[in-house]
């Protein structure tokens, strides 16, 4: 596609309860990264995958987390037993697979989704 | 890990002015953005600039990798240019991007 496409925009769920976020990126684009952003803050990183693999998960902050990319273009974003800690704006991210073996290359952001757990 | 530093926090302008937003970072990078998340939450990206001067019409930015800062210029500013600007660097043997906490900024008609 033309962007990076998240979806759903938003999601209200109830503590406990299980989320699934998805993420369509760049057409083209090998790397994709997660990363959630709580109001006032900087955007924190979660994941990145490499195609299909998941390169870095160093970020996930608990097993409550997991991240899937099985073909290597879209990705969804699991969260077991939500809890109210995880409200925030989950943002996935594309990029060209770098030239340089330490690089992210530029990084292109979907519109995010906001997630409330009440 | 490094640190990445965004000055001023806040800022208040008025239609027309000028500005130049900063970012200090604490280590050698290899990848250097500047991001506009505009009132909706939608990260926009500026520019890709882990070295040297580049411009996008009334944007432009500078990076001096070896004094280990960047500058954001915004000239004429309209409304549209409010929003959060961020820094956000790339450094060492990982695909991270460490961000700074923005500059806040409110451009009044």
């Amino acid at each position: 596609g033309a962007g990076v496409s998240q979806t759903p925009s938003n999601k209200v769920t109830e503590k406990g309860k299980y989320v699934e976020l998805r993420c369509d990126p760049i057409s083209g684009h090998t790397a994709l990264y997660w990363y959630r952003q709580s109001l006032g803050q900087g955007p924190e990183f979660l994941i990145y995958f490499q195609g299909t693999g998941a390169a870095d998960d160093s970020g996930l902050p608990n097993d409550r987390f997991f991240a899937v990319r099985p073909e290597g273009s879209v990705s969804t974003l699991k969260i077991q037993r939500t809890e109210r800690g995880d409200s925030a704006v989950y943002l996935c991210a594309s990029s060209t697979n770098p030239t340089r073996r330490v690089n992210t290359g530029e990084l292109f952001f979907g519109e995010g989704s906001r997630l409330t757990v009440l | 890990g490094i640190q990445v530093e965004q000055s001023p926090p806040d800022l208040i302008l008025q239609e027309g002015a000028n500005s130049t937003l900063r970012c200090n970072f604490s280590d050698s990078v290899n990848n250097l953005q500047w991001f506009h998340q505009n009132p909706w939450g939608q990260l926009i990206n500026l520019f890709y600039i882990p070295s040297g001067t580049k411009q996008n019409g009334r944007l432009s930015a500078t990076t001096v990798a070896t004094e280990r800062y960047s500058l954001l210029y915004i000239s004429s500013s309209q409304t549209t240019d409010s929003g959060v600007y961020f820094c956000a660097v790339n450094a060492g043997n990982n695909r991270k991007l460490i961000w700074g906490l923005g500059t806040s900024l409110a451009v009044n008609p």
